[in-house]
């Protein structure tokens, strides 16, 4: 059975850094592209960013370029998301999902990030 | 970027059902294009891929068609388990970005 677990979300300060993880069980994991998405309070789906298999192609929303940097170690089956200089506009549930040739298979339960002072 | 709309953007139905929900791409996007449901609190769950194919598991109640710029989702019969936000999203190029979402509620 697929399985993503999301941790490290939690409450930081405007201008704070976080680091969440997702930890991928139940399928071979260095063999598909990853993906975070996030949803704010009561609104909708918002791509954040997606790594290849093997980290040679990676994208980022326009929203959090420059800001925020995706990685994965296939070594330790697991997807992190590096979240620098965090805005009240970043605030929302984190989700992990696995996908194949750019379709979105499999989500985490997500975690959530909330950015205030 | 590709914008994605839904309508309606709510509707209120009874169990048993037939429910049709449009989504229209910005500019064309051949048939990349996926279907998710969320229920409140929960994570989304993936039902369709490639505009017409049913994700393993997902019920052949649920179905998809269109091409291009206009895509559906139909429930053939909707039961109380359905009740939920339903979410179109395209995969023809980045970035992904998804439809506003559609909340499917009891009439």
């Amino acid at each position: 059975e697929v399985q993503l677990v999301e941790s490290g979300g939690g409450l930081v300060k405007p201008g704070g850094s976080l680091r969440l993880s997702c930890a991928a069980s139940g399928f071979t994991f260095s063999s598909y592209s990853m993906n975070w998405v996030r949803q704010a309070p009561g609104k909708g789906l918002e791509w954040v960013s997606s790594i290849s298999s093997s980290s040679s192609y990676i994208y980022y929303a326009d929203s959090v370029k420059g800001r925020f940097t995706i990685s994965r170690d296939n070594a330790k089956n697991s997807l992190y998301l590096q979240m620098n200089s965090l805005r009240a506009e970043d605030t929302a549930v984190y989700y992990c999902a696995r996908s194949h040739s750019g379709v979105i298979q499999h989500w985490g339960q997500g975690t959530l990030v909330t950015v205030s002072s | 970027d590709i914008q994605m709309t839904q309508s309606p953007s709510s509707l209120s139905a009874s169990v048993g059902d037939r429910v049709t929900i449009t989504c229209r791409a910005s500019q064309g996007i051949s048939n990349y294009l996926a279907w998710f449901q969320q229920k409140p609190g929960k994570a989304p769950k993936s039902l369709i891929y490639a505009a017409s194919s049913l994700q393993s598991g997902v019920p052949s109640k649920f179905s998809g068609s269109g091409s291009g710029t206009d895509f559906t989702l139909t429930i053939s019969s909707l039961q109380p388990e359905d009740f939920a936000t339903y979410y179109c999203q395209q995969y023809n190029s980045y970035p992904p970005t998804f439809g506003p979402g559609t909340k499917v509620d009891i009439k």
